[in-house]
């Protein structure tokens, strides 16, 4: 069975500033997808960023980023330069191409930004 | 403009009393699932369908039915809610070509079971 950990349940963040939200797996596979997805208050849950497990390079979307530790199992996300908008849950989930297209998600992390 | 539709958005309900969350999708996906999200547990699947009249379960079925006539549509059916069913609903869909496709959300159903 595929596990995510989001370890951190809350995190805040000033205006502007960096803020980096961990989150492992534990999958068996050789070829698997990581993904962020937002959740803001409307509780729409839009795709943040994707990785794919064999490639070496870090996935980056504009303000967002990834650091992909695969040895370590691990998918952190950075927001670089934090906005009032990027105020939701995030979560963290994983897809592998023997579970037929399921995402298995982590708990979630809310991210408050102060003004 | 491609969207995945769910309705109703709220639903206040009494345990026994069967309902039907609908959900819709106009982008010609193959695939489409149901998730539930929970406090502290995140999303967890329920059901999905590979295509028209394959349906699969997922991590939590219980409680629940599905079924995939059309392509388009593939609504969550709650014969006899209880309590332990109080959640927000999602439905997704994606195109089949390969699993790295992102899911396509609904707008999510919050529904209580009193």
């Amino acid at each position: 069975a595929q596990t995510v950990t989001q370890s951190q349940p809350e995190m805040s963040v000033q205006e502007a500033e960096t803020v980096t939200l961990s989150c492992t797996y534990d999958t068996s596979e050789s070829d698997y997808y990581l993904f962020w997805y937002k959740q803001p208050p409307s509780r729409q849950m839009i795709l943040v960023i994707r990785q794919e497990a064999y490639k070496q390079q870090n996935a980056t979307e504009n303000r967002f980023s990834v650091n992909f530790q695969k040895a370590a199992k691990s998918f952190s996300l950075k927001i670089s330069d934090s906005q009032l908008g990027d105020a939701a849950m995030y979560f963290c989930a994983e897809s592998t191409s023997s579970n037929d297209y399921k995402l298995s998600f982590g708990a979630g992390t809310t991210v408050t930004v102060r003004a | 403009e491609a969207q995945v539709t769910q309705n109703p958005r709220y639903l206040i309900t009494v345990t026994g009393k069967k309902l039907t969350v609908t959900c819709s999708q106009n982008m010609n996906h193959e695939y489409m699932s149901w998730y539930r999200q929970d406090p502290g547990l995140g999303l967890r699947q329920i059901y999905y369908s590979m295509n028209v009249e394959v349906t699969d379960k997922g991590d939590v079925p219980e409680g629940y039915k599905v079924s995939r006539k059309e392509k388009r549509n593939f609504p969550l059916i709650l014969e006899s809610p209880s309590p332990n069913q109080t959640s927000l609903y999602f439905c997704a869909s994606s195109p089949i070509s390969s699993y790295n496709s992102p899911l396509h959300f609904g707008n999510g159903t919050r529904l209580t079971v009193t």
